[in-house]
C-alpha cells in the first residue's frame, strides 16, 4: 500500500486565492481526519470523517474552510478566500473506525499564503 | 477538545542518556496512543495504551497508563540520534475511542 497520498506537497498561494488540499486515505480504512500544524497550536484537528460523512468539525476555523468526501478512497479541503493566518502544514490521516487503531499519516501539504 | 499537556517541552540529552515524556489530563482517558514525527515529517503512531497501569514496551521504548487513567509517560533508555523528533500523546474524545486529540508536544534533541 502506498499509504495516505496528499497533493500538493508544497502550496505558495496569494491572500485571497482559493486552495485545494487533496487526499487519498489508505484503501479500507473508513475514518479520515483533517490535522492543521502550526508552532503556535500545535496539531489541530480540523474535521473528522467516517464512512465518508462528516462528523464533527467543530474544529474547522471558520466559514472559509470546507470539506468533503465524495467517496472512500478522496477526500479535499478548501479554504476560500485564504488569508496569511492559513499558512500552516495540513496533515490528511486515515484509520479503521474500530476502537484502538492508530492513525496513518500522509506527508503533509505546507500551505504559504503570501 | 480534550486539553491535553506534554512535559518538558523541550529536552536536550547526551546520546546514550535517558529520556522521558509526560502526558497530563484533567479528565479520565478511555485510551491513549503516542506518536513520533521526525524533523520535516509527519506523525508516526507508536502504540496505544488502554488498561489502568498499563505498561508496554518497544525495543528501549517503555509506555506507561496512569493508574487513574488521567497521565501517561514515554522513556526512552540510553537515546540514540536516530530518537530525536517530537513525542505526541493522543487522547481520545469520551468513549468512541476514534477522535483523537493531540498533545502538545516533546521535542527531544540528541546530542552526540
Amino acid at each position: 500500500d502506498a499509504g495516505v497520498i496528499q497533493s500538493p506537497r508544497h502550496e505558495v498561494t496569494e491572500m485571497g486565492q482559493e486552495v485545494t488540499l487533496r487526499c487519498k486515505p489508505i484503501s479500507g480504512h473508513n475514518s479520515l481526519f483533517w490535522y492543521r500544524q502550526t508552532m503556535m497550536r500545535g496539531l489541530e484537528l480540523l474535521i473528522y470523517f467516517n464512512n465518508n460523512v462528516p462528523i464533527d468539525d467543530s474544529g474547522m476555523p471558520e466559514d472559509r474552510f470546507s470539506a468533503k468526501m465524495p467517496n472512500a478512497s478522496f477526500s479535499t479541503l478548501k479554504i476560500q478566500p485564504s488569508e496569511p493566518r492559513d499558512s500552516a502544514v495540513y496533515f490528511c490521516a486515515s484509520s479503521y473506525s474500530s476502537y484502538g487503531y492508530g492513525y496513518t499519516f500522509g506527508s503533509g501539504t505546507r500551505l504559504t499564503v503570501v | 477538545g480534550q486539553q491535553v499537556m506534554q512535559i518538558p517541552q523541550y529536552q536536550h540529552v547526551q546520546e546514550g542518556e535517558d529520556f522521558t515524556t509526560y502526558c497530563n489530563s484533567s479528565t479520565t482517558l478511555s485510551n491513549i496512543q503516542w506518536y513520533k514525527q521526525r524533523p520535516g515529517g509527519h506523525p508516526v503512531f507508536l502504540i496505544q495504551l488502554v488498561k489502568s497501569g498499563e505498561v508496554k514496551k518497544q525495543k528501549r521504548l517503555t509506555f506507561q497508563f496512569g493508574e487513574a487513567k488521567k497521565n501517561s509517560s514515554l522513556h526512552i533508555t540510553a537515546t540514540q540520534t536516530t530518537d530525536v523528533g517530537t513525542y505526541f500523546c493522543a487522547v481520545a474524545e469520551g468513549n468512541t475511542g476514534n477522535q483523537f486529540y493531540f498533545g502538545t508536544g516533546t521535542s527531544l534533541t540528541v546530542i552526540p
